[in-house]
């Protein structure tokens, strides 16, 4: 079956401090991947996202995610957090069957506090 | 800029009781989406609906009832609400050409069944 696992529900950083956010996909296939992030009281937002090509990914907000296949991970970093990056922040992957429009399916979330 | 739009924000409903959560978008997406979030459950997939006239469930549909009413509304209707549909619901959106399109989302839409 597929799936998607964040191991760490809550990490705690300081401010300035480097993060990164783990997350594992479990697929038969080439899986696509994204990383959202929802601040609180807010939709989610999109922060990057890995289809092919280059495995290390830029994205929004200073974030970038790396790719490794050997390992089945997509992990989420950032060189130096700031109190606004406090959130929560999903994995999720779907696989691509050549059309359909099947919905992401999403890992449970890490939970981003930020210490001065 | 409006993306995606859910009404209402915020529901109170008592157990039994009916009522349908209201999506539109604005981007001329093929395929919209039901998800809800729940506490250490992440978000996961109601139903969906790949284009107009088509829907399909997802991982949870049950005690759910959809509508593609054209193609910018997706409703989620719950026709005899239980606690257990206590959660915050979202709706999102996708161009649907194929599945490696950006999800969009909405704000969500908090219900309380008592």
């Amino acid at each position: 079956a597929q799936s998607v696992t964040q191991p760490d529900i809550h990490i705690t950083v300081s401010e300035g401090a480097s993060l990164e956010l783990r997350c594992n996909y479990s697929y038969g296939a080439t899986p696509y991947l994204f990383w959202y992030v929802q601040s609180p009281g807010q939709g989610l937002q999109l922060l990057l996202k890995y289809f092919s090509g280059d495995t290390l990914v830029q994205g929004i907000k200073g974030f970038e995610a790396e790719f490794k296949r050997s390992q089945s991970s997509f992990n989420l970093r950032k060189p130096s957090v700031h109190w606004s990056d406090a959130a929560e922040y999903f994995c999720a992957a779907t696989f691509y069957s050549g059309g359909g429009a099947d919905g992401l399916t999403f890992g449970k979330g890490t939970h981003l506090i930020i210490q001065p | 800029n409006a993306g995606v739009t859910q009404t209402p924000k915020f529901q109170v409903l008592k157990t039994g009781q009916s009522m349908t959560l209201q999506c539109a978008q604005d981007m001329n997406h093929n395929s919209m989406y039901w998800y809800r979030q729940d506490p250490g459950m992440g978000l996961r997939l109601i139903y969906y609906s790949a284009s107009e006239g088509t829907t399909d469930k997802g991982e949870v549909p049950n005690g759910y009832n959809v509508s593609r009413l054209n193609k910018r509304e997706f409703s989620l209707r719950l026709e005899s609400a239980a606690p257990s549909q206590t959660s915050v619901y979202f709706c999102a959106s996708r161009t649907g050409i194929t599945n490696t399109g950006e999800l969009f989302f909405g704000e969500g839409s908090r219900l309380t069944v008592l």
